[in-house]
């Protein structure tokens, strides 16, 4: 069956640098998302992706934040200057439709020290 | 239960036990709604999902009540089994013009007992 698969696992970063998380979503699935789960508390929508340009976002998805589909596979997230507060679990997610399921990855833990 | 912002509540149960997990959603004009299950260490795992125009709608042991008139959203597990120990979270989709934002609740931690 497949998945969604994300890498790294873990990362654990300095504040202020650039980080890139990375998605292979499921191949035929048209849609991605990131969302992000501070530990112990909610995930947290951050961003939808369809036809190669941002469909919606929220408001923690400032400019310090950015995503692209590079090469029709991979589906990444860069925090260009990471703050402490950006410590979560950042998960990626595809679907078929817009209001279809969502599919989502293990995710990456971001530690920012 | 758990309500959309509030503390992660508990519910502990035998194997075997029917599970009711409760949610209370908040924006009236969301029209989609899914339940996620969550294992530790893994990510959100959907469950089932359910329209404003239904009330019910039954899965593989689980079932899905919506009542609008309260913004209420519960799912049930028949037969509880160690394996579905997880947390448990709700989504509703709220956003304009039909748009998928989902909000999401913190989730109520099932514990089955063997």
């Amino acid at each position: 069956e497949p998945e969604v698969t994300q890498t790294p696992s873990h990362q654990v970063t300095q504040m202020g640098q650039e980080v890139i998380l990375r998605c292979v979503p499921i191949s035929n699935h048209l849609y991605f998302y990131w969302y992000r789960q501070i530990l112990g508390q909610k995930v947290e929508f951050l961003v939808s992706f369809y036809n190669n340009e941002i469909s919606e976002k929220s408001e923690i998805f400032d400019d310090q934040f950015s995503v692209e589909r590079p090469d029709g596979s991979n589906f990444t997230l860069k925090i260009r200057s990471t703050k402490l507060e950006d410590s979560a679990m950042y998960f990626c997610a595809g679907g078929s439709g817009s209001t279809d399921t969502q599919y989502f990855g293990p995710g990456t833990r971001l530690t920012v020290l | 239960g758990e309500s959309v912002g509030l503390h992660l509540p508990t519910l502990s149960v035998q194997e075997g036990d029917n599970s009711i997990i409760n949610c209370a959603y908040s924006n009236s004009a969301s029209d989609y709604f899914i339940w996620y299950k969550q294992e530790s260490g893994k990510g959100p795992q959907f469950i089932i999902d359910i329209r404003s125009n239904m009330d019910k709608r039954q899965g593989q042991r689980v079932t899905v009540l919506l009542n609008k008139t309260v913004k209420h959203l519960s799912l049930q597990i028949a037969a509880t089994q160690p394996g579905d120990s997880a947390v448990y979270f709700c989504a509703e989709n709220i956003g304009p013009g039909g748009s998928y934002i989902p909000t999401f609740g913190r989730g109520t931690s099932l514990i089955v007992h063997p």
